[in-house]
């Protein structure tokens, strides 16, 4: 079955601090991998997104994963992080079969805390 | 960029009763539109695919008889909630993909059945 992993479930960093977060999926063949963010009371946003090219994506606010294909992983990662960015943090994949009809799954999420 | 838009933001409603919630594309036609669930605390779990004009597509343990989808157009995607119980009360969110954006998500639907 489809699947994707989050590893960390609930993070507390210290203002400053650098974040790494993991994803994994189970799937092979050509996919397409995303990281949304959910901060309190608000909407799903995308972060950044990766369909292809340079495995090293950025993203807004600061952000950037890698995708490593060899290893099925999408972490994301933010050199200093802010208060700001406390949220939860959902990566998600979905398999590229070239139509709209992709179906996008989510991992379980990670709720990050930032302490000023 | 793509904006989908749904509504209610909030219901309530009392058990025994249906509700139903909107999904529109506002900006972008989108014959795939995708209904999830978001238990709090927890991930979102994907319920079912809506396609325009034919029948969605549900996953594996989503009761096709109590969430009813339809999408009579390129545009709107309705999610149903039928005979509501308070077991049902959750966030519903609705998201649609523009091809070569990306999916573009509903601010959710939050749900409470008294």
């Amino acid at each position: 079955a489809q699947s994707v992993s989050q590893h960390n479930h609930h993070v507390i960093l210290s203002e400053a601090a650098s974040l790494e977060l993991g994803c994994n999926y189970s799937y092979g063949g050509t996919v397409n991998l995303f990281w949304y963010v959910q901060y309190p009371g608000q909407h799903l946003q995308l972060l950044l997104k990766y369909f292809s090219g340079d495995p090293l994506v950025k993203g807004i606010k600061g952000f950037e994963a890698e995708f490593i294909k060899s290893k099925f992983s999408f972490n994301l990662r933010k050199p200093s992080v802010q208060w700001s960015d406390t949220a939860e943090y959902f990566c998600a994949v979905n398999r590229d079969y070239g139509g709209a009809t992709n179906k996008l799954i989510f991992g379980t999420g990670t709720l990050l805390a930032v302490q000023p | 960029g793509a904006v989908v838009s749904q509504h209610p933001s909030r219901v309530i409603c009392k058990s025994g009763t249906s509700v139903k919630i909107e999904c529109r594309s506002l900006d972008f036609q989108a014959t795939t539109m995708f209904w999830y669930r978001q238990f709090p605390k927890q991930s979102l779990m994907l319920m079912a695919t809506s396609n325009e004009g034919s029948k969605a597509t549900y996953e594996q343990g989503v009761e096709k008889d109590k969430f009813l989808i339809n999408h009579a157009s390129l545009t709107l995607s309705t999610l149903t909630v039928t005979s509501a119980h308070p077991e049902d009360s959750s966030f519903y969110i609705c998201s649609a993909r523009e091809w070569g954006f990306g999916y573009t998500f509903g601010s959710g639907t939050r749900l409470t059945v008294v």
